[in-house]
């Protein structure tokens, strides 16, 4: 079981906008501005996609977005594209003891 | 360019240990911070520790702590993770990832070490 729950799938239509949430608790992303979301592809490495909840990598276009309210961090991901079908994973910083935790992975399909 | 290029894939037996390598490149390795995550087949990512490449210091998850020793080598830029009496839901890719410490992410990343436990 992760620290993080996220929907385990996700979908919509290409030029759609969807959403994915991250719920954890007040020790985790409640408790610390440090939530980030991963990109993966099959058989790839992760991307960085969102860090410090909403703060974007350079080269990650801004159709993807990150927010947080309370335990729930959110990513979005606007004017969907075919590429961006994959897997994302949310993390936090969980304090000096549980360190970095990850949400179970959502499966976003563009259909 | 940053990058960084993991050692390949290993096969150990029940009990044994293993130590994946993670060479830096393209940037100053001591500013930095190696995590180590892994990702078991068909399962999410898997926090396993940090190391500073500074001056040495690390945090392991409470789950990997005994079992798991995180060094660096700042003559060659290199990580390595090493994971002592293995079992089969050791199974897994295991990536690092550069982390610049007290930022708590994770921006560049190898592309995985498959381990695989079997007897």
């Amino acid at each position: 079981q992760s620290a993080l729950t996220q929907p385990p799938s996700a979908s919509g239509s290409p030029g759609q906008s969807v959403t994915i949430s991250c719920t954890g608790t007040s020790s985790d992303v409640g408790g610390y501005n440090y939530v980030s979301w991963y990109q993966q592809h099959p058989g790839k490495a992760p991307k960085l996609m969102i860090y410090e909840v909403s703060k974007r990598p350079s080269g990650v276009p801004d159709r993807f977005s990150g927010s947080k309210s309370g335990n729930t961090a959110s990513l979005t991901v606007s004017g969907l594209q075919a590429e961006d079908d994959a897997d994302y994973y949310c993390s936090s910083y969980a304090g000096s003891n549980n360190n970095v935790v990850f949400g179970g992975g959502t499966k976003l399909t563009v259909l | 360019q940053v990058q960084l290029v993991q050692s390949g894939a290993e096969v150990k037996k029940p009990g044994a240990s293993v130590k994946v390598s993670c060479k830096a490149s393209g940037y100053t390795f001591t500013s930095y911070g190696i995590s180590w995550v892994r990702q078991a087949p068909g399962q999410g990512l898997e926090w396993m520790g940090w190391i500073s490449a500074y001056n040495g210091n690390t945090n392991y998850a409470q789950k990997f702590q005994g079992r798991v020793t995180m060094t660096t080598d700042t003559s060659t830029s290199t990580a390595y993770m090493d994971l002592r009496s293995l079992r089969s839901d050791d199974t897994a890719v295991y990536y690092c990832a550069r982390e610049r410490p007290y930022y708590y992410y994770m921006d560049v990343w190898g592309k995985g070490t498959t381990v695989t436990v079997s007897s």
